[in-house]
């Protein structure tokens, strides 16, 4: 298994302002993943983070919108750019460690902007 | 396209019921399929892990089952606990491990 923590844990922010939401697991991991949860809805993946290499973005995901950075295995970041009220949601990081077959969450950056 | 489905919505049941959640998922070709909870406003715990070489898998309480060729999977609850209030989501991957596919949860509220 794995432990993961996210900072922050909620945050109210203005239109037009950016937030970096960051992650950190208690191992080394290859696959680190970064999903979306809006106002009632399921989990949709964003994008896939691999150290070393560029992130992966899922259809109607862009990095312009949603930059992220993988500088090691142990932690990562995405960032909420040009933030409206459309993109307040619950932000995960999720990771699979390597044999795992699973994945594990953290605890979610709650996002709401204004 | 997969898309994953998760009747009931929402489910209310009194203590000590054993209960049923069901999943179902359009394309057979999963990798695996894992049940996960989630409480208000928190992140997700994994609950239950069947690979698409199982049938079943039990925890405790919990025993989730799997049937690739209907493209159905079941989690089944015993003795249910006011505690097991939250919503239960399962998720599929595909060919690669990776991508997980949600449903849009069940929504469980045990009554003491």
């Amino acid at each position: 298994s794995a432990v993961i923590s996210q900072k922050p844990s909620r945050d109210i922010c203005q239109r037009g302002t950016s937030l970096t939401i960051q992650c950190q697991v208690d191992s080394q991991v290859t696959m680190m993943f970064w999903y979306r949860q809006q106002p009632g809805q399921s989990l949709t993946l964003i994008a896939t983070a691999n150290q070393g290499s560029e992130a992966t973005y899922e259809s109607g995901f862009v990095i312009d919108k949603f930059p992220i950075s993988r500088p090691n295995l142990t932690f990562s970041t995405l960032t909420v750019s040009n933030m409206s009220p459309e993109d307040s949601s619950i932000y995960l990081c999720s990771v699979e460690p390597a044999g795992a077959y699973e994945q594990y969450f953290g605890p979610g950056t709650r996002l709401t902007v204004t | 396209k997969q898309e994953v489905t998760q009747i009931p919505a929402a489910l209310s049941v009194p203590e000590g019921e054993n209960l049923v959640l069901n999943c179902s998922f359009t394309d057979s070709a999963i990798y695996n399929l894992q049940w996960f909870r989630q409480d208000p406003g928190k992140g997700l715990t994994s609950l239950l892990l069947i690979q698409s070489s199982q049938r079943e898998q039990t925890s405790g309480r919990l025993n989730a089952s799997l049937d690739k060729s209907s493209g159905r999977s079941t989690l089944y609850i015993a003795a249910s606990q006011p505690g097991d209030s939250a919503t239960y989501l399962c998720a599929v991957s595909g060919d690669s491990s990776y991508k997980l596919i949600f449903g849009s949860g069940t929504r469980l509220l045990v009554r003491p």
